[in-house]
């Protein structure tokens, strides 16, 4: 079965700083990869997803992720975080071969961003 | 597209009380998924319907919830005498499943308190 470890629970940074969230993931075969972001009370907005192709994916509000199948491990990336980026994010794998439909969290990182 | 909604928001219920949630997903999407979130976890995978079958139920579903989705569109979710363990924020999300790259696309979630 599939899992995906977010090491961080909480991170801070000031804004207009880098931002890298990281995520490990465990899957036998080509795994399909999402980060989505959730603020406060509210449901899942999708970010950015890797299916194939290009390891350097780039996603919604300036934010890219890259795909490393040697590391098992897809960071989420933002060169200059902005105040309203502040929520948790959850890094997911879907599994291929027609079974992409369970997808497994993380437990996610929680963002703070300090002015 | 107005996105995937659900009803209600907010629900606080007394325990042993029957409580249902709606979900109404993106039209034309043919996949329909409900996820439960606890405080401080990441979604997990409760069941989901391809059309009006349901395909797959999560060991996570006990009998005393149910989740039909009547005509292939919009889809209920029953817990029957609802435990204080219920307590959750429950999200529902669809996707178009035309292969197996599909993306999820998540609603607000309605978050319920069994007090």
């Amino acid at each position: 079965a599939q899992s995906v470890t977010q090491p961080d629970i909480h991170i801070t940074v000031s804004e207009g700083a880098s931002l890298e969230l990281r995520c490990n993931y465990s899957y036998g075969a080509t795994p399909y990869l999402f980060w989505y972001v959730q603020s406060p009370g509210q449901g899942l907005q999708l970010l950015l997803k890797y299916f194939s192709g290009d390891t350097l994916v780039q996603g919604i509000k300036g934010f890219e992720a890259e795909f490393k199948r040697s590391q098992s491990s897809f960071n989420l990336r933002k060169p200059s975080v902005h105040w309203s980026d502040a929520a948790e994010y959850f890094c997911a794998v879907g599994a291929g071969g027609g079974s992409n439909y369970k997808l497994t969290f993380g437990k996610g990182t929680l963002l703070t961003v300090n002015p | 597209d107005t996105g995937v909604s659900q009803d209600p928001r907010h629900k606080i219920t007394k325990r042993g009380q029957n409580v249902t949630f709606r979900c109404d997903p993106i039209s034309e999407h043919n996949r329909l998924y409900w996820y439960r979130q606890t405080l401080g976890q990441g979604p997990e995978f409760l069941t989901y319907f391809q059309n009006e079958a349901q395909l797959e139920k999560s060991r996570l579903l006990s009998d005393r919830f149910s989740a039909e989705r009547p005509k292939g569109s919009f889809s209920t979710l029953e817990i029957q005498r609802t435990e204080q363990g219920d307590s959750a924020m429950y999200l529902c999300a669809s996707s178009l499943a035309l292969w197996e790259q599909e993306t999820q696309y998540f609603g607000p979630g309605t978050r319920l308190l069994v007090l």
